[in-house]
C-alpha cells in the first residue's frame, strides 16, 4: 500500500467550475498535510498546509481534512485556466519522521 | 533574499561518472530533502537530513550518497551505480517542526549521455 496516495487524473473541470482533488493516506501518526502545485518542467509550490479536522479556507483554496478517514481534500472554487498543474499532497509521517508525496492529480481547466 | 538554491540547473553525465548536485539553503531550517522526480510521476525520496551530521535512507537511496556537513548544505552524489539517472532531482528543506511546509530549490534535471 501506497503511503500516500492520489488519482493520477486527468482531472478535467470548464473555467470557474469547483475542482476537488483527493488524497488518502496510511500513517495514522501523520499530523500535518500539504497541497503542492507543480507545473510541468517546474519545481513545487506549496498552495496550503492543514493539521487541524475540519476546513481551512485561503482564498479560491479550500484544504479539508479527516483524520479519522484519513483523507484530505482540495477544493478551488472559481478554476482558471491557470490553475492547470499537477497537484501534489503530501504528508508529514510522525512515525518515520519524513515528508512523503503522493504521486499527484493533474488537473486541466478548460475556457 | 531566503530560500533554497540548485546547482546546475541541468547536467550531462556520461556513463559511469559519477556527479554531484547542489543544494544550498539560507532559511535556518534544519531538515532538508531529496527527491526524485521521473516524467509523469511523482517525488520520491532519497535521501533525508534532520540534522548536522545526520541523514537516512529514502525510498530509493540505491545507487546515491550524501553528506551533511553544514545546516546550508546537503550535497547529492550520482554514483555509477545508479543505473538509470536521468531523472529531475529536486531538494527540499523544512524547520523540524511537523506543521512547517517544506520549501524547494528549482530543481536539476539530470541527463545520461
Amino acid at each position: 500500500q501506497k503511503e500516500v496516495e492520489q488519482n493520477s487524473g486527468p482531472l478535467s473541470v470548464p473555467e470557474g467550475a469547483i475542482a476537488s482533488l483527493n488524497c488518502t493516506y496510511s500513517d495514522r501518526g501523520s499530523q500535518s498535510f500539504f497541497w503542492y502545485r507543480q507545473y510541468s518542467g517546474k519545481s513545487p509550490e506549496l498552495i496550503m498546509f492543514i493539521y487541524s479536522n475540519g476546513d481551512k479556507e485561503d482564498g479560491r483554496f479550500t484544504a479539508q481534512l479527516n483524520k479519522a478517514s484519513q483523507y484530505v481534500s482540495l477544493l478551488i472554487r472559481d478554476s482558471q485556466p491557470s490553475d492547470s498543474a499537477t497537484y501534489l499532497c503530501a504528508a508529514f509521517s510522525g512515525g518515520y519522521n519524513k515528508l512523503i508525496f503522493g504521486a499527484g492529480t493533474r488537473l486541466a481547466v478548460h475556457p | 533574499d531566503g530560500g533554497i538554491t540548485q546547482s546546475p540547473k541541468y547536467l550531462f553525465r556520461k556513463e559511469g561518472q559519477n556527479v554531484t548536485l547542489s543544494c544550498e539553503q539560507n532559511l535556518n531550517h534544519d531538515a532538508m530533502y531529496w527527491y526524485r522526480q521521473d516524467p509523469g510521476q511523482g517525488l520520491r525520496l532519497i535521501y533525508y537530513s534532520q540534522i548536522v551530521n545526520d541523514f537516512q535512507k529514502g525510498d530509493i537511496a540505491e545507487g546515491y550518497s550524501v553528506s551533511r556537513e553544514k545546516k546550508e548544505s546537503f550535497p547529492l552524489t550520482v554514483t555509477s551505480a545508479q543505473k538509470n539517472p536521468t531523472a529531475f532531482y529536486l531538494c527540499a528543506s523544512s524547520m523540524r517542526q511537523m506543521n512547517t511546509e517544506a520549501f524547494f530549490g528549482q530543481g536539476t534535471r539530470l541527463t545520461v549521455v
